[in-house]
């Protein structure tokens, strides 16, 4: 079983939609949780860090399920700027781990 | 403020050849780590120096190795390249805990 797996996408949706990223882990001593985003040829930028709460950042709403170990990743009214690879990313997992975790990504593209 | 930088941008080496990648890291962090993202996958941990130490290690052969200098900028060296090194090698820095971790841009290496 992979460490991260993620929806294998890629998503084509269109302005405006709403369109829902799903994850899952493996390791349950995981401790820290995050989206990264990143563009075509360029480096992976925090999205949004996870919180077991939920939490919600403008058209932007993560959540966590540490029972089910899963992750998910919300966007609400789509733009085209949101097109983009998403990454799930957990970090640590019991001992010496320090190193972050990725998924392998899910494509989004937001057509006009 | 500076973010991450990494030196060069683009690499070509032959197979058999060697290969070091440099990174300095963002102003006020002592931690960096290395990342492979081959095309189509998620970043896959290499190693993390802090304290100039390699802290923990990924799945790779030894044929990578790094190192810290006393300013936390850090060295990535791949010996007997093979066909299968090219990719995209990502530096990253942060505190030592599990905050975010800022990315550089990153070298595209490619091996012939």
């Amino acid at each position: 079983r992979k460490e991260v797996e993620q929806d294998p996408g890629p998503f084509n949706v269109p302005e405006g939609a709403t369109v829902a990223f799903n994850c899952t882990y493996s390791n349950s001593a995981s401790q820290s949780f995050f989206w990264y985003r990143q563009d075509c040829r360029k480096e992976p930028k925090l999205l949004m860090s996870v919180y077991s709460s939920g939490n919600e950042d403008g058209r932007f709403t993560a959540q966590l399920n540490r029972a089910s170990q899963y992750i998910s990743l919300l966007i609400r009214d789509s733009k085209l700027s949101d097109s983009a690879t998403y990454l799930c990313v957990v970090w640590g997992g019991g001992g010496s781990n320090y190193k972050l975790t990725f998924g392998k990504g899910t494509l989004l593209t937001v057509n006009p | 403020d500076a973010g991450v930088t990494q030196s060069p941008t683009h690499l070509i080496k032959t197979r058999g050849q060697q290969v070091t990648l440099r990174c300095s890291p963002k102003s006020g962090h002592d931690t960096v780590s290395w990342y492979q993202q081959a095309l189509g996958q998620g970043p896959q941990f290499i190693f993390q120096y802090y304290e100039e130490e390699e802290r923990q290690r990924g799945n790779f052969p030894d044929r990578f190795s790094g190192h810290q200098f006393p300013n936390y900028s850090s060295e990535l060296n791949v010996n007997a390249l093979l066909l299968g090194d090219s990719a995209l090698y990502l530096c990253a820095s942060s505190l030592p805990g599990p905050g975010e971790q800022f990315f550089g841009p990153g070298t595209r290496l490619t091996v012939l």
